[in-house]
């Protein structure tokens, strides 16, 4: 098992829709990340959390500590939005990923 | 642009070969990690340096080595190169040790062994 699972998979959705990628963890972490992969490999990092929420354009990212859970929301997705997402636990000296969604969104 | 740079972008070895892979990051970014990446796998942590230190580990054999510069740039070596080890290689530099700091990544560069 590893450190951090994320869920769906991969995920399809029509433009306009609301989508939610969820990221659960078992370890300690001192923050979660949430990284967005386009095709080719380049990696930006989208949110760094805490704590509650951080809301960025169309992104909204919340994290439950207590349940070592995290959301990535985007709303009103758009074909540009199509990408692998990737949630990452911080501790001091290392991250944890999870293996990533891919998210395709149809016009 | 997160203002970190990875050569070379692709590169093909044989088994057995050696390799070195070049990052260079943000000025003042101190803390520079390397991770591999398999095709439809999340990335590995390989390992951290701090002020050109080896400071953190992941489950990767000796092989695998690094060093990072004053510069801040840095190097990944992989020796005695095997099939598995082709991947994206992906280094990203933040300042400090804390995770709480955003990481910034490079392109990667993407290795074939064959």
């Amino acid at each position: 098992k590893n450190e951090v699972e994320q869920s769906p998979q991969n995920l399809t959705a029509q433009e306009g829709e609301f989508i939610t990628i969820n990221c659960s963890y078992s370890v300690g972490i001192s923050a979660l990340h949430w990284l967005q992969q386009h095709p080719g490999g380049g990696i930006v990092s989208l949110f760094m959390l805490s704590s509650g929420k951080k809301k960025h354009g169309r992104l909204i990212a919340t994290i439950n500590i207590q349940e070592k859970h995290s959301s990535l929301h985007i709303t009103a997705s758009h074909p540009r939005d199509s990408a692998v997402y990737i949630c990452a636990g911080a501790t001091g000296n290392q991250f944890y990923f999870g293996t990533g969604t891919s998210l395709t969104v149809i016009p | 642009e997160t203002g970190v740079t990875q050569s070379p972008t692709h590169l093909i070895k044989t088994r057995g070969q050696q390799v070195t892979l070049r990052c260079s990051s943000q000025s003042g970014h101190n803390t520079v990690s390397w991770y591999q990446q398999a095709l439809g796998q999340g990335p590995q942590f390989i390992f951290q340096y701090y002020r050109e230190e080896e400071n953190g580990r992941g489950n990767f054999p000796p092989r695998f080595s690094g060093l990072q510069f004053p510069n801040y740039s840095s190097e990944l070596n992989v020796n005695a190169l095997e099939l598995d080890d082709s991947a994206l290689y992906l280094c990203a530099s933040r300042i400090g040790l804390a995770g709480q700091e955003t990481q910034y990544f490079g392109p990667g560069t993407r290795l074939l062994v064959l």
